[in-house]
């Protein structure tokens, strides 16, 4: 099993779409939860972190199930700029900070 | 805002060469780390550095590998005798904790031919 898993993609919406992103990870020793967004052959950046009780940034909403070992991120309101690929990412207590990255979901917003 | 920066963006060496990867991290952080992302493939972790000493290393970061950190602001990461399959996009990252957001460089993309 994947130690983070997203959905596959490509998410192809119009404008003003709501999109959401699905990430499930498999060790239940993970302790912090972020979300990074990636342009193409740059470097990901990081968008928000994920807290337990939720948090919201804008048009920008994560959530965290750690029950379910399930992390989300919805986008209201998409805009074109928006488009780029939204990487899960999780780091494990007693790692040295080590993040690891699930493989991505593409989005893109189509006018 | 600080940034990460890394140099060269783009470098070019032939199979069995030394190569040295430089970053300088953001001023007041104490974490530093170096990841990797082959073309197509997820975003890998290499190494993480603390306090003058590697924290954790992945299976990739072999005999082959080593960082260090030989200033007060530079970070750098050397592959001594690179192979093909060392061809990727080498991102530096720091944060001010751990764990903690870290915030990466814009990469140094990687050609062995």
């Amino acid at each position: 099993r994947k130690e983070v898993e997203q959905d596959p993609g490509p998410f192809n919406v119009p404008e003003g779409a709501t999109v959401a992103f699905n990430c499930t990870y498999s060790n239940s020793a993970s302790q912090s939860f972020f979300w990074y967004r990636q342009d193409c052959r740059k470097e990901p950046k990081l968008l928000m972190s994920v807290y337990s009780s939720g948090n919201e940034d804008g048009r920008f909403t994560a959530q965290l199930n750690r029950a379910s070992q399930y992390i989300s991120l919805l986008i209201r309101d998409s805009k074109l700029s928006d488009s780029a690929t939204y990487l899960c990412v999780v780091n494990i207590v007693g790692q040295g900070g080590k993040l690891i990255f699930g493989q991505g979901t593409e989005l893109s917003v189509k006018p | 805002e600080p940034e990460v920066t890394q140099t060269p963006s783009h470098q070019v060496t032939q199979m069995g060469q030394e190569v040295i990867l430089r970053c300088v991290p953001i001023s007041n952080h104490l974490y530093f780390y170096w990841y990797r992302q082959i073309l197509g493939q997820k975003v890998e972790f290499l190494v993480s550095f603390y306090n003058n000493e590697i924290s954790e290393k992945s299976e990739i970061f072999d005999d082959q590998f080593s960082v260090e950190r030989p200033d007060g602001s530079n970070f750098t990461l050397k592959i001594r005798s690179t192979k093909l399959e060392d061809s990727a996009m080498y991102f530096c990252a720091s944060s001010q904790d751990s764990p903690s957001e870290q915030y990466f460089g814009p990469g140094t993309r990687l050609t062995v031919t």
